[in-house]
């Protein structure tokens, strides 16, 4: 069993729909990550999170310490959200990688 | 945005070559990684840096090299390219003033023929 579970892997939506993203993990972490990697390859930061709630615009982040949950909201999803987002936890100083999950969003 | 540059951004080369995949930030961080991304699936350390003269090997065997003699800059080294090096090949840096965030380079697609 990963040790960082995200699910759906492959989710397609509708333009406008409400996405949600959801990442388990079974060890103990000093963070949670979320970051988007483009068809390109590229890879950008979208939060850090210990605690709490984070937004940014459309995109919302939650966790939840004592379930070992958190979850990625997209509000107003718009095609330019497809993408792969992937979840990763800060344990004993490295990183811990979530497989991703390939969103595509319609027009 | 995050200043760090990765270079070649794609390379096709023959079987048995060498080369070095180049990276560099200009947020003068301390720690420095490569990750190896295969296509679809998850990012796997190969190595990283604590800082200048520090290297260490990462959880994914590689039979790559790195080398770490300025802060900025953290090159990737192949000395005999095989097919089964081909993948995306991933640098980040992070500093512990932002929590360990890491910021990402563009990346390398290598394939090697």
């Amino acid at each position: 069993k990963n040790e960082v579970e995200q699910s759906p892997q492959n989710l397609t939506a509708q333009e406008g729909e409400f996405i949600t993203i959801n990442c388990s993990y079974s060890v103990g972490i000093s963070a949670l990550h979320w970051l988007q990697q483009h068809p390109g390859g590229g890879i950008v930061s979208l939060f850090m999170l210990s605690s709490g709630k984070k937004k940014h615009g459309r995109l919302i982040a939650t966790i939840n310490i004592q379930e070992k949950h958190s979850s990625l909201h997209i509000t107003a999803s718009h095609p330019r959200d497809s993408a792969v987002y992937i979840c990763a936890v800060r344990s004993n100083y490295q990183l811990i990688w979530g497989a991703g999950t390939k969103l595509i969003i319609k027009p | 945005e995050a200043d760090i540059y990765q270079t070649p951004r794609y390379l096709v080369i023959g079987t048995g070559k060498k080369i070095t995949l180049e990276c560099s930030q200009t947020m003068g961080h301390d720690k420095m990684y490569w990750y190896q991304q295969d296509p679809g699936m998850e990012l796997h350390l190969i190595h990283y840096s604590y800082g200048v003269n520090s290297t260490e090997k990462g959880d994914l065997s590689s039979e790559s090299t790195v080398s770490r003699i300025r802060t900025e800059h953290f090159p990737l080294t192949l000395e005999s390219a095989r097919p089964s090096h081909t993948s995306q090949y991933l640098c980040a840096s992070s500093d512990g003033a932002s929590g360990n965030e890491q910021f990402f380079g563009p990346g390398t697609r290598l394939t090697v023929l």
